[in-house]
């Protein structure tokens, strides 16, 4: 089993929709969740990190399930510059790192 | 830009052969990591450095390929004996220790063994 699942997808949504992805890890003792954005042959860029109390930035809104062991992230209001591929990653307290395979995005006009 | 920067973003070689890229961190950032992505799946974790000490290794990472950071500043990978299997990108990040997960990549070398 991987560490970090993710739905591959694609998602394909209209603008101004509202898409959620999930993401589950198996290793309990993980510590710190971010989101990566990725665009087609470029780099992985942090979107943002994922708090206990969950947290929202602009039309992004990020939240953690320790019991369930999964975070997701909710994208309100798409837009085309949304299209990406969004990256899951775990950090367990020992400092190792697992990225999920992450889930693609297309927003269409 | 004082970004993370990469070189070469592209390689092509043949089967067999060596090669080495290299990996320059934001200048304040002491850990540096080194990642494979395949098409399809997110980045693998290969190693990383905290200044120039190695601390960890991943076992996917096998005796052909080395990394080094010799001063602490910029890194080294080297694949040896290169296999079509090699073909990725490999991705650098650097961070700082105390903020270690807030990773900044550079934009990737982009291998193709024929």
């Amino acid at each position: 089993r991987k560490e970090v699942e993710q739905d591959p997808g694609p998602f394909n949504v209209p603008e101004g929709a509202t898409v959620a992805f999930n993401c589950t890890y198996s290793n309990s003792a993980s510590q710190s969740f971010f989101w990566y954005r990725q665009d087609c042959r470029k780099e992985p860029k942090l979107l943002m990190s994922v708090y206990s109390s969950g947290n929202e930035d602009g039309r992004f809104t990020a939240q953690l399930n320790r019991a369930s062991q999964y975070i997701s992230l909710l994208i309100r209001d798409s837009k085309l510059s949304d299209s990406a591929t969004y990256l899951c990653v775990v950090w367990d307290s020992g400092g190792s790192v697992s990225f999920g395979a992450g889930t693609r995005l297309t927003v269409k006009p | 830009d004082t970004g993370v920067s990469q070189d070469p973003r592209h390689k092509i070689t043949k089967r067999g052969q060596n090669v080495t890229f290299r990996c320059d961190p934001i200048s304040e950032h002491n850990r540096l990591y080194w990642y494979r992505q395949t098409l399809g799946q997110g980045p693998e974790f290969l190693t990383y450095f905290q200044n120039e000490a190695q601390l960890e290794k991943s076992r996917l990472l096998s005796d052909r390929f080395s990394a080094e950071r010799p001063k602490g500043s910029f890194s080294t990978l080297e694949i040896q004996r290169t296999e079509q299997g090699d073909s990725a990108m490999y991705l650098c990040a650097s961070s700082y220790t105390n903020s270690q997960e807030t990773q900044y990549f550079g934009p990737g070398t982009r291998l193709l063994v024929l």
